[in-house]
């Protein structure tokens, strides 16, 4: 079974407007890690947010939260407001058990956001 | 503040040369250092990863090697590649241990022809 699902392998969405990109996750540590990342046409990877199982409130950082649903195994991002330069390919990514050494990433997001 | 550098950023090879990219990292001491791989519209596979100098766990068996012959510098080598080397290689870094995110580097694009 996967670790990390991303259903949606692109999306356009108008600017300004919110989007959430999807991602599931598969794990039965109960200590683990939650990241996205965003890669631009460049093809760096820009970490964006991080979301602790045992974190109480979700995610911010900026226009970006994390919609953490831990019973439903689902770590959304959320992008208020969105750009031109949020245009990307968008990864969700997980480590399991505090101190692995190892993240598993999805298969990603292509968001092109349309002026 | 830390910084990470890859080298070189593209690189075109015949198949059946040798193949060697190299990572530093800047700014930090004892990092956890890692190689990926990134197929043409894919997401990342893990390579190798390294928790300190001459350390290296090899996470898919195939034609590429790493080392880590100083504190910040990570090498991926190849003695004969193969067409399906080619794609971005991409390290990063993490502090240790690695409880948070990992930084990328700039990344190399191989084609290997």
């Amino acid at each position: 079974a996967q670790k990390i699902t991303q259903t949606q392998p692109g999306m356009f969405v108008q600017e300004k407007e919110a989007v959430t990109l999807d991602c599931t996750y598969d794990t039965s540590d109960p200590s683990y890690g939650l990241f996205w990342y965003k890669q631009p046409s460049s093809g760096e990877m820009i970490f964006l947010i991080y979301q602790g199982s045992y974190d109480q409130q979700n995610a911010t950082e900026g226009r970006y939260s994390l919609n953490f649903q831990k019973a439903r195994k689902s770590a959304n991002l959320v992008i208020s407001a969105s750009q031109l330069g949020d245009s990307a390919m968008y990864f969700c990514a997980m480590r399991e058990n505090f101190g692995n050494e190892k993240l598993t990433f999805g298969t990603g997001t292509r968001l092109t956001i349309i002026p | 503040s830390q910084t990470i550098h890859q080298w070189p950023a593209t690189l075109v090879q015949p198949v059946g040369s040798p193949l060697s990219l190299e990572c530093t990292v800047e700014g930090t001491s004892n990092p956890n250092l890692y190689w990926y791989r990134q197929a043409a519209g894919r997401g990342l596979q893990l390579l190798f990863y390294s928790v300190g100098i001459g350390q290296i766990s090899s996470e898919v068996p195939q034609n590429l090697s790493a080392s880590r012959p100083q504190d910040r510098q990570f090498i991926l080598s190849s003695k004969k590649l193969l067409l399906s080397d080619s794609g971005f290689y991409l390290c990063a870094w993490s502090l240790r241990p690695a409880i948070n995110e990992q930084f990328f580097g700039p990344g190399t694009r191989l084609t290997v022809l």
